[in-house]
């Protein structure tokens, strides 16, 4: 029973590349949820998805990141022309409907 | 983003000592949880609080839920060298989860 796989552990990008994230949910689990957190921080909450919805975006920022979870297929956290600000360890959760999550162990992004 | 006010930041003791953390918000929860983390991990729960008043247990572990539903504690008795790690408290509200700062926990050989 394999828990949350997110995918790659880690990921360098030059600033203006793309970066994508991928989180492959627990089986029979249909929601995700991705949080960012910064050196010698906690957990931020970014964005709450189920199956082809996104549910609660509030705290992703305006520009340059997106998330979806496709029918088929891992959930993708996408950062668009990546600035050193973005450098952060994403996590996924996901959970089934009792609200209970299960961690992924990140991806670490670091932008030179 | 809220986040939540815990202390101590960090904590060095020895090995067999107890350790307590706690939690403030100026909001309310309805559940609250208590996370560990090692470097290179994401975050693991160790316990979950769904009641105002509420105090439970997981082997050396004991958390209460804070009767104005604002406030959580951590206990660890006994402590021992795998204890070491980031401990976080979370309070949940519907689906979002707000993260406290964190405790760092170090064992003095």
């Amino acid at each position: 029973n394999a828990g949350v796989m997110q995918n790659p552990r880690h990921l360098v990008r030059r600033r203006g590349q793309e970066a994508r994230l991928r989180c492959s949910p627990m089986k029979g689990h249909s929601h995700v949820y991705w949080y960012r957190q910064l050196p010698e921080e906690g957990l931020k909450f970014m964005v709450y998805l189920q199956k082809e919805n996104i549910i609660d975006e509030s705290g992703m920022p305006k520009e340059r990141f997106s998330a979806e979870f496709p029918k088929e297929g891992p959930s993708i956290l996408r950062i668009q022309q990546v600035v050193r600000g973005d450098s952060a360890a994403y996590f996924c959760a996901s959970s089934p409907r009792d609200r209970s999550y299960t961690f992924g162990s990140g991806t670490r992004l670091t932008v030179v | 983003g809220q986040q939540l006010n815990q202390s101590p930041q960090s904590m060095f003791i020895q090995e067999g000592e107890d350790v307590s953390m706690n939690c403030t918000s100026s909001s309310i929860f309805n559940t609250w949880l208590w996370y560990k983390q090692e470097p290179g991990e994401g975050p693991v729960l160790l316990i979950a609080l769904y009641k105002a008043g509420e105090l439970t247990s997981n082997g050396r572990l004991t958390a209460q839920f804070g009767i104005t539903r604002k406030d959580s504690f951590l206990n660890i008795s006994a402590s021992i060298p795998s204890d070491v790690g980031i401990y976080f408290c979370a309070g949940q509200w519907d689906e979002k989860l707000t993260f406290g700062t964190g405790t760092r926990l170090t064992i003095i050989p």
